[in-house]
């Protein structure tokens, strides 16, 4: 069965203080790793989808990268504005086969 | 451009009860999927569709129903409303067949059953 965990559950920077976010997947054949942004009371935002290990992919404060076992959303120098959850989503073989974590809560305090 | 659009946002049902939550997107995408979200869980697939005429089931599909007559409208149907299907229900469509395209979400319907 596959399986995707996000860790830490939540998380609380300080406005500044880069970090990184992380999705472990044991998944039969991945296709694709989607990284979301979720804010309350609204849909996943898409973000990123990497394919391959040892592909990276950046937009303005956040780079996602790709191992075989795990990835990493990295943040620097976060801003409030960048306060919200961040989802894991693995795909692999059919149009069935969709695994999401269960996300981290991303808080910057200013 | 609207994107996904769902309605209602919220819901109150009494057990036993039907409805429908609607979803329409105007991306002229050929996938389209129905989640529920329940707290400390990952979202969970409940059917999907590739196409109109064809739907299928997802990891979480008992008590839903589904059809697809256009290529943009895809309806969730609650024949008889139980309060485990209290949740958070979205909608999303894919330009492509997943794995590989991004799933777009709409905001969602946030359902009670009492």
């Amino acid at each position: 069965e596959d399986q995707v965990t996000q860790s830490p559950e939540a998380l609380r920077l300080q406005e500044g203080e880069s970090s990184s976010l992380n999705c472990s997947y044991t998944v039969s054949g991945l296709r694709g790793l989607f990284w979301y942004r979720q804010d309350p009371g609204k849909g996943p935002e898409f973000l990123f989808t990497l394919y391959s290990a040892g592909e990276e992919k950046e937009k303005e404060r956040l780079k996602a990268t790709l191992t075989k076992k795990e990835s990493f959303l990295h943040i620097t120098a976060p801003k409030p504005e960048d306060s919200a959850t961040y989802l894991c989503l693995c795909s692999s073989g059919s149009a069935r086969q969709l695994t999401f974590g269960s996300g981290t809560q991303l808080t910057v305090l200013p | 451009n609207a994107g996904v659009t769902q309605t209602p946002k919220f819901q109150v049902l009494k057990t036993g009860q039907s409805m429908t939550l609607q979803c329409a997107q105007d991306m002229n995408h050929e996938y389209m999927s129905w989640y529920r979200q329940d707290p400390g869980m990952g979202l969970r697939l409940i059917h999907y569709s590739v196409g109109a005429g064809i739907t299928d089931q997802g990891e979480v599909p008992n008590g839903y129903n589904v059809s697809r007559s256009t290529t943009e409208d895809f309806p969730l149907r609650l024949l008889s409303a139980a309060p485990s299907q209290t949740s958070v229900y979205f909608c999303a469509s894919s330009s492509g067949p997943t794995p590989t395209s991004p799933l777009h979400f709409g905001n969602g319907t946030r359902l009670t059953v009492t």
